[in-house]
C-alpha cells in the first residue's frame, strides 16, 4: 500500500450540487496533486498544491477547488456539479516539487453525478 | 493533438507473447517519463521510469528516443498477472512534477 488514502470511497451526487473529496499524503510528502480520470482515459491533471499553496493547475474551471493543509492532507471541492463530473478523482502525493521524486497514489474517488 | 498519444488496443496475447507498447509526446521540453500500471478499478502504479539510455527491469523493458519524443514499452515471456492497463506518462520541465498521461493501452494475457 502507499500510505495514499482518499475519503469517501465512492460518492453519488445530485447535478448542480457541491463535493468535497478529501486525501492523506504518504507521511514526509509535501506535495499532493489531483488528477480527474473518466472511463476509459488517461488521469488529467486538475491542480497541485505544495506547501500549502496552489503550484500549477490544469484546464479546468474554477468551480474545482482545493486546499492544503498543514500536515500536507489536501481536499478537493467541485462546485454547481455537471454530469461529466462523474469520474475517478485521484490524489497523488510526492516529496519533491519539481517532479523528481516519485508520486504515489491513493485509491481513488469515484463521484457519479446523477 | 493530444500531449501524450499511445496505441489504442486492446492487446490480446497469450501467455509467453512478446509485446510492445508506443507512446509519443508533444511537448519538447518534457523532462521526466514513466510507464504506470493501472488494474481494473484500482489507482496507478508506477511500473518504471524510462531513461534516454534505455533501462530494464526483468522482464520490462523501456526505451526514449528524445529526438523522435518516442516511448516505448517492452514486456517480454507475459504471464497471465501483467494483464492490466498501461499508461504513458510525461512530467514536463518545471511544471512542478505534474504528469501527463496518455489515455491508457489495455493489455489482456490469456492462457
Amino acid at each position: 500500500e502507499t500510505g495514499v488514502t482518499q475519503s469517501p470511497t465512492h460518492l453519488i451526487k445530485t447535478r448542480g450540487q457541491q463535493v468535497t473529496l478529501r486525501c492523506s499524503s504518504q507521511s514526509g510528502h509535501n506535495t499532493v496533486s489531483w488528477y480527474q480520470q473518466a472511463l476509459g482515459q488517461g488521469p488529467q491533471f486538475i491542480f497541485q498544491y505544495y506547501r500549502e499553496e496552489e503550484n500549477g493547475r490544469g484546464n479546468f474551471p474554477p468551480r474545482f477547488s482545493g486546499l492544503q493543509f498543514p500536515n500536507y492532507s489536501s481536499e478537493l471541492n467541485v462546485n454547481a456539479l455537471e454530469l461529466d463530473d462523474s469520474a475517478l478523482y485521484l490524489c497523488a502525493s510526492s516529496l519533491v516539487q519539481q517532479g523528481m521524486g516519485e508520486a504515489f497514489f491513493g485509491q481513488g474517488t469515484r463521484l457519479t453525478v446523477v | 493533438r493530444k500531449e501524450v498519444e499511445q496505441d489504442p488496443g486492446p492487446f490480446n496475447v497469450p501467455e509467453g507473447a512478446t509485446v510492445a507498447f508506443n507512446c509519443t509526446y508533444s511537448n519538447s521540453a518534457s523532462q521526466s517519463f514513466f510507464w504506470y500500471r493501472q488494474d481494473c478499478r484500482k489507482e496507478p502504479k508506477l511500473l518504471m521510469s524510462v531513461y534516454s539510455s534505455g533501462n530494464e527491469d526483468g522482464r520490462f523493458t523501456a526505451q526514449l528516443n528524445r529526438a523522435s519524443q518516442y516511448i516505448s514499452l517492452l514486456i517480454r515471456d507475459s504471464k497471465l498477472s501483467d494483464s492490466a492497463t498501461y499508461l504513458c506518462v510525461v512530467s514536463p520541465y518545471n511544471q512542478g512534477g505534474k504528469l501527463i498521461f496518455g489515455q491508457g493501452t489495455e493489455l489482456s494475457v490469456k492462457p
